[in-house]
């Protein structure tokens, strides 16, 4: 079966940096996108890998290992606005979206 | 770009009447759009996917004569919850992929639409 694996929490001081993790067993692999949700709204993108390596994109990092099965999401100096769920997700062989359940990410000042 | 936007963002019903939930993608083509469902604190659960100018394909568990969608246009589906009742009462959400995002089927999300059912 296809199956995504994330933290269902994290807790992280303002100005520090936490990664998040996710790994991930498909049918196929198109690339895998992180996506942030605040409470009450709609996901928005933040990042896709398809090709192994790092991507930086401000104070947010994305990194992928497709061989492991294995990404990150790297945020550095947190702010209070960073407290979001983090959904990890596939694009399978089909370009199907298989979901994470999301990771809550805690900011504390 | 790429935006994506949902109207009404808030529906308040009476159990058995019907509600529309349109989704827009602004400056972009997309022909496939994406129907999702979210219950408080759970993940997302894709329900259908929507083609233009094709039949919708729904998930498992996801009747389609309840959910009827409707795929009119390059930038227009349109999701009906027929005959709602309380527990249809959810966050539902659209997601449009840009057809010149090439490998990329970054798919881009409306804000959602709260109904809630009486």
């Amino acid at each position: 079966g296809q199956n995504i694996d994330q933290p269902t929490e994290m807790t992280a001081t303002e100005g520090a940096i936490v990664q998040i993790n996710c790994t991930y067993q498909t049918s196929g692999f198109n690339g895998l996108f992180w996506y942030q949700q605040h409470a009450g709204e709609a996901p928005t993108f933040l990042s896709y890998n398809v090709l192994d390596g790092l991507e930086e994109k401000g104070r947010f990092s994305s990194f992928l290992s497709r061989s492991k099965g294995y990404s990150y999401l790297l945020l550095k100096e947190l702010q209070m606005k960073d407290s979001a769920s983090y959904l990890c997700a596939v694009s399978d062989s089909n370009y199907q979206l298989i979901w994470g359940a999301g990771t809550k990410l805690i900011i504390k000042p | 770009g790429a935006v994506v936007s949902q109207h009404p963002s808030r529906v308040i019903c009476k159990s058995g009447t019907s509600v529309k939930i349109e989704c827009r993608s602004l400056d972009f083509q997309a022909t496939t759009m994406f129907w999702y469902r979210q219950f408080p604190k759970q993940s997302l659960m894709l329900m259908a996917t929507s083609n233009e100018g094709s039949k919708a394909t729904y998930e498992q568990g996801v009747e389609k004569d309840k959910f009827l969608i409707n795929h009119a246009s390059l930038t227009l589906s349109t999701l009906t919850v027929t005959s709602a009742h309380p527990e249809d009462s959810s966050f539902y959400i659209c997601s449009a992929r840009d057809v010149a995002g090439g490998d990329t089927d970054t798919q881009y999300f409306g804000p959602g639409t709260r109904l809630t059912v009486l």
